[in-house]
């Protein structure tokens, strides 16, 4: 049970390029989220899915697209790679914790993606 | 209030002191609060949680307080240990709600 997983872990673009992180998950949990970390920051909340098909906007999402065709996949595209697209990006699944007390974010390694 | 710019608030202790670790929210109709710890290169981890209808909550070594009357929670560590170090957020849920909104952070630096 790998749980979520993200590649690559490091990446270099240039200025256009374009890219899709991946994001799988081993879990069958409905609820995914991709988020964004800039240095010294909190996390900023890019797009989220409550299931296989259905994929809505967060915080930040332009210069981002996603999919969920399936429940274990939910790749995050840069289309027109920006510097200020420069940070560490985080998949997170919500886990529902014992008790029913609530869920709470279980997240990815990361992937830390540079723009020059 | 919180500060602005490119530093996390930072504490620092010395091993086997007492850390506390603060955090202000900002939704009254939040009602579930988890503490999260993030390690340099990881991803955050879940360390504890609580919810509204409680004010206090333990766990190994750490205890969470509520104050709902001035929306404030708080991470306490007990005899803080170098492997403590990290970056904790703290994150509030609405009611029937996936999305959390975190907080910015705080660097806990552990001196031995």
């Amino acid at each position: 049970n790998a749980g979520v997983t993200q590649t690559p872990k490091f990446r270099i673009l240039k200025i256009g390029q374009s890219m899709t992180l991946q994001c799988t998950q081993d879990m069958n949990h409905n609820y995914m989220y991709w988020y964004r970390q800039d240095p010294g920051m909190g996390l900023k909340l890019i797009y989220y899915s409550v299931g296989a098909g259905i994929t809505d906007k967060g915080e930040v999402p332009n210069g981002y697209n996603v999919s969920r065709s399936t429940t274990e996949d939910f790749p995050l595209r840069l289309e027109l790679a920006a510097p200020s697209q420069t940070s560490v990006y985080f998949c997170a699944l919500a886990r529902i914790l014992p008790s029913g007390r609530g869920n709470e974010q279980f997240f990815g390694p990361g992937t830390r993606l540079t723009v020059l | 209030g919180e500060s602005v710019g490119l530093h996390l608030p930072t504490l620092s202790v010395q091993e086997g002191d007492n850390s506390i670790i603060n955090c202000a929210y900002s939704n009254s109709a939040s009602d579930y609060f988890i503490w999260y710890k993030q390690e340099s290169g990881k991803g955050p981890q879940f360390i504890i949680d609580i919810r509204s209808n409680m004010d206090k909550r333990q766990g190994q070594r750490v205890t969470v307080l509520l104050n709902k009357t001035v929306k404030h929670l708080s991470l306490q560590i007990a005899a803080t240990q170098p492997g403590d170090s990290a970056v904790y957020f703290c994150a509030e849920n609405p009611r029937g709600s996936y999305i959390p909104t975190f907080g910015r952070g705080t660097s806990l630096i552990v001196h031995p």
